[in-house]
């Protein structure tokens, strides 16, 4: 089975600048995918980026941007210029190719808190 | 109205109650999920519908029951909880075949459940 290790229960960041949010994964497959998600306090899970296993090139989003180093099955978030809008739940999510395996399950880390200070 | 819409947003009720959870997406997905999110711990899948199907339960106690009528409502009936099911339940959908597969999620913004 999947697991995905969020190593960061907390994170703080000055507004406007950057910060690099971790998170590891463990799987024996070669296709998959990998999702950043938000949840404010008004709880909704928002997806932040999402990148394919298979694609060498990093995702980006605006302000946000991943390292994903497959070899070290690393997928770390970067939010720069950070705004007081982004003090947020952060958690990361991996979920396996339907070509590999049928499982619908979304399998998510721990979750790093997020406080951008003014 | 777009998205995922899940009633109600609060509830509380009795071990010896029964009540639902209500949701709906406005999205075209063919698939919808709950999961389960407590306090210190990962986000835990509960049940997986696709196109009005279940196709996964995860050990989950018979105390709760879904409900999938067509392929925009998803239901979770719960009858005689515990203290410790206490928790925010979301409900999720994805759009898993055919034109707009992305295999990412779309959520509600949750019920959060007290059982007291």
């Amino acid at each position: 089975a999947q697991t995905v290790t969020q190593s960061q229960p907390e994170m703080s960041v000055q507004e406007a600048e950057t910060v690099t949010l971790s998170c590891t994964y463990d799987t024996s497959e070669s296709d998959y995918y990998l999702f950043w998600y938000k949840q404010p306090p008004s709880r909704q899970m928002i997806l932040v980026i999402r990148q394919e296993a298979y694609k060498q090139q990093n995702a980006t989003e605006n302000r946000f941007s991943v390292n994903f180093q497959k070899a070290a099955k690393s997928f770390s978030l970067k939010i720069s210029d950070s705004q007081l809008g982004d003090a947020a739940m952060y958690f990361c999510a991996y979920r396996s190719a339907p070509w590999v395996d049928s499982n619908y399950k979304l399998t998510f880390g721990k979750g790093t808190l997020l406080t951008v200070n003014p | 109205e777009t998205g995922v819409t899940q009633t109600p947003r609060h509830l509380v009720m009795g071990m010896t109650n029964k009540k639902s959870l209500k949701c709906e997406q406005h999205l075209g997905h063919n698939a919808m999920y709950w999961y389960k999110q407590s306090a210190k711990k990962p986000l835990e899948l509960m049940f997986v519908y696709s196109l009005e199907e279940r196709v996964e339960n995860n050990s989950v106690p018979s105390r709760f029951s879904p409900e999938c009528p067509n392929s925009s409502h998803l239901f979770l009936h719960l009858h005689t909880l515990q203290p410790e099911d206490s928790a925010l339940y979301l409900c999720a959908s994805s759009q898993d075949r055919g034109q707009g597969t992305n295999y990412g999620y779309t959520f509600g913004s949750g019920t959060r459940l007290t059982v007291v």
